[in-house]
Formats: C-alpha cells, structure tokens, sequence
C-alpha cells in the first residue's frame, strides 16, 4: 500500500524566495504533522492538524512558515522569504487516529538555501 | 523546552555484539517511543512504551520505559549489519501533541 509521500525530495532555493512543500498522507489518516530536522539532529514538531483543523502550530518557528491543510487530506508547508537557516530536511507523518497513535514518516523534502 | 539527552552519540560495533543506548528527560513522558532513520527516508517507529516500569520486546531489540517516567533505553542484541543506522528516542508528554525528539545514537556495525 502507499505510504506517506512527499515532494519535492529536494529543494534548492536562493535566499529570499518562496518554496511550497507537499504531503500526501496515507489515506483514510486522520492526523498530520509537520517536522523540521537539521542536520545531525532528530526531527523537530513544527505543527500537528487533525483533518482539516490546525489545532497546534507552537512548534513553527517564525510568521514566514504557514502550513495548510484546506480539506483534511493534502498538506503544504509554505516558508516565505527563505533563509540559510531554513536549510533542512522537512518531514511529514500521518497517523490514523489521534496525535499520540503511531506517525507514518514520509522520506522528507531536503531544503537547501542558497 | 522540553530537552531529551540521547546517549551515545554513536557506537562502533562488531557484528554479533549487543548494544544499549538510553534517553534522559527533564520533563515526565507518559509515552515514550524508538524510532529508526536510514538515510535518505523517514524514521520508522520501533517500540511504543506506554507505562512507567514497562520492558516491551520486538525481535532482538528490548526496551524499557524508566520509573521516575523520565528515561528509557533500548538494548539491541546480536546486532547485524542491517541495524546500522540512526535511532532516537521520543516522548510525549500528558495531554499534548508533540512528539520530542532525542538528537539520535548514530550505529556502525563492522561485519
């Protein structure tokens, strides 16, 4: 069956554009996150949506990221005006019930900021 | 924040020995969770504990959830050379949605 897919797989941006990344979670699953790893470091929450309702975005590290998720299925994290430290690899997870069943990881967009 | 310290930071093994990494919190969990990461995908979920005191078993690997709820390790035995990779640990805490991360114990296992 398909699992948690994303794309692009990699991104290079020039400092200052914008870049839109999608998931696509497993179908059927009801929850969603979003998650930042840099390198040499385990993945960090940025934001958690159960279908179409973004109930925690604590995690999103300044007003240039916005993550949306319109009809509870397809997921895009956006990041305005992009920076070196944006540099990442950014992953989504899909679980099928709530935030504390098992996540899915997909295998992650590499951001790279020029 | 929240902090997980992950120790160690990487091990270099041979083939056929056993290996154990553990996790601290300076916050109680009441989940905490193995994860595994080769490179180029996402981490695959290894072990679930769900209570304080709790040793769960899954092939070769075993892992225990700490009493004080603030720790946990996972004991991988006759290791092969497929169990190169990195592994985290990761809590949850009571009533939230975030799942934290450990920053990885990163394996190398020499056939």
């Amino acid at each position: 069956g398909a699992g948690v897919s994303q794309s692009p797989r990699y991104k290079v941006a020039k400092r200052g554009q914008d870049v839109a990344l999608r998931c696509d979670p497993i179908s059927g699953h009801v929850s969603l996150f979003w998650y930042q790893q840099a390198l040499g470091q385990g993945p960090e929450f940025l934001t958690y949506f159960q279908n179409e309702a973004q109930l925690d975005k604590s995690g999103l590290p300044s007003d240039r990221f916005f993550a949306e998720r319109p009809e509870g299925s397809v997921s895009t994290l956006k990041i305005q005006r992009t920076q070196q430290e944006d540099s990442a690899v950014y992953l989504c997870a899909s679980s099928l019930g709530g935030a504390r069943n098992e996540q899915f990881f997909g295998p992650g967009t590499r951001l790279t900021v020029l | 924040g929240q902090q997980l310290n992950q120790s160690p930071q990487s091990m270099f093994i041979q083939e056929g020995e056993d290996v154990s990494m553990n996790c601290t919190s300076s916050s109680i969990f009441n989940t905490w969770l193995w994860y595994k990461q080769d490179p180029g995908e996402g981490p695959v979920l290894l072990i679930a504990l769900y209570k304080a005191g709790e040793l769960t078993s899954n092939g070769r690997l075993t892992a225990q959830f700490g009493i004080t709820r603030k720790d946990s390790f996972l004991n991988i035995s006759a290791s092969i050379p497929s169990d190169v990779g990195i592994y985290f640990c990761a809590g949850q805490e009571t009533g939230g949605f975030k799942t934290i991360f450990g920053a990885g114990t990163r394996l190398f296992v020499k056939a």
